[in-house]
């Protein structure tokens, strides 16, 4: 069965500090693996993309990475701040159109 | 920025009415899709749609649920005969295709609430 799951659920740091969100899949074909940031009552915003080739992506002060032999996935964020508190969603494509998600961390950055 | 959009936001509706639920997708995107997230679950596909026909859709997306494009710009999801468990945030998404990427992008939802 085609299944994401994240680690941890939930996660609250201080502004400016780092932290690394957890990514495992068992989907196949793979075809893609995505990070979404979802605020409170809002759609999902796409943070990166990878395919099996690629191993690590960034977007500003976030960076996934990807080992695809280990189906595992990581985010990290640097320098944390106040506006990044939302949920970090792990999205793992088989094929084209069909996206399997994951349940989501949710991140609160406090003051 | 082109964004998704959709109408209404929240929707408030008595068990067995039906309900169709709006989407204007970012103007050049060819595929179309649907996906609901019940409060405090995962975000679930339920259907994808490309050249005025549904290509994938979920076990979820039984015959209570339709999708239509009835003019060059609305996709609308049309649920028959609402149910308690429908209740949830409904997303459309749409995209382009590119280098056999299928990047979304996710409307801001529809809160729908069946009572």
């Amino acid at each position: 069965k085609n299944q994401v799951e994240q680690s941890p659920q939930s996660l609250i740091i201080l502004e400016g500090k780092n932290c690394t969100l957890q990514c495992n899949y068992t989907v196949s074909p793979f075809s893609n693996l995505r990070w979404y940031k979802q605020d409170t009552g809002r759609g999902p915003v796409s943070l990166t993309i990878m395919t099996f080739s690629e191993n690590t992506k960034s977007n500003g002060r976030y960076t996934a990475t990807l080992d695809a032999d280990t189906k595992q996935s990581s985010l990290h964020i640097t320098a944390s701040q106040l506006s990044d508190s939302a949920s970090y969603i792990c999205v793992v494509s088989a094929r084209a159109g069909k996206l399997i998600f994951g349940q989501g961390t949710t991140l609160q950055v406090k003051p | 920025e082109p964004e998704v959009t959709q109408t209404p936001s929240h929707q408030v509706t008595q068990m067995g009415q039906e309900v169709i639920l709006r989407c204007v997708p970012i103007s050049n995107h060819l595929y179309f899709y649907w996906y609901r997230q019940i409060l405090g679950q995962k975000v679930e596909f339920l259907v994808s749609f490309y050249n005025n026909e549904i290509s994938e859709k979920s076990e979820i997306f039984d015959d209570q649920f339709s999708v239509e494009r009835p003019d060059g710009s609305n996709f609308t999801l049309k649920i028959r005969s609402t149910k308690l468990e429908d209740s949830a945030m409904y997303f459309c998404a749409s995209s382009e295709v590119w280098q056999g990427f299928y990047e979304q992008y996710f409307g801001p939802g529809t809160r729908l609430t069946v009572t």
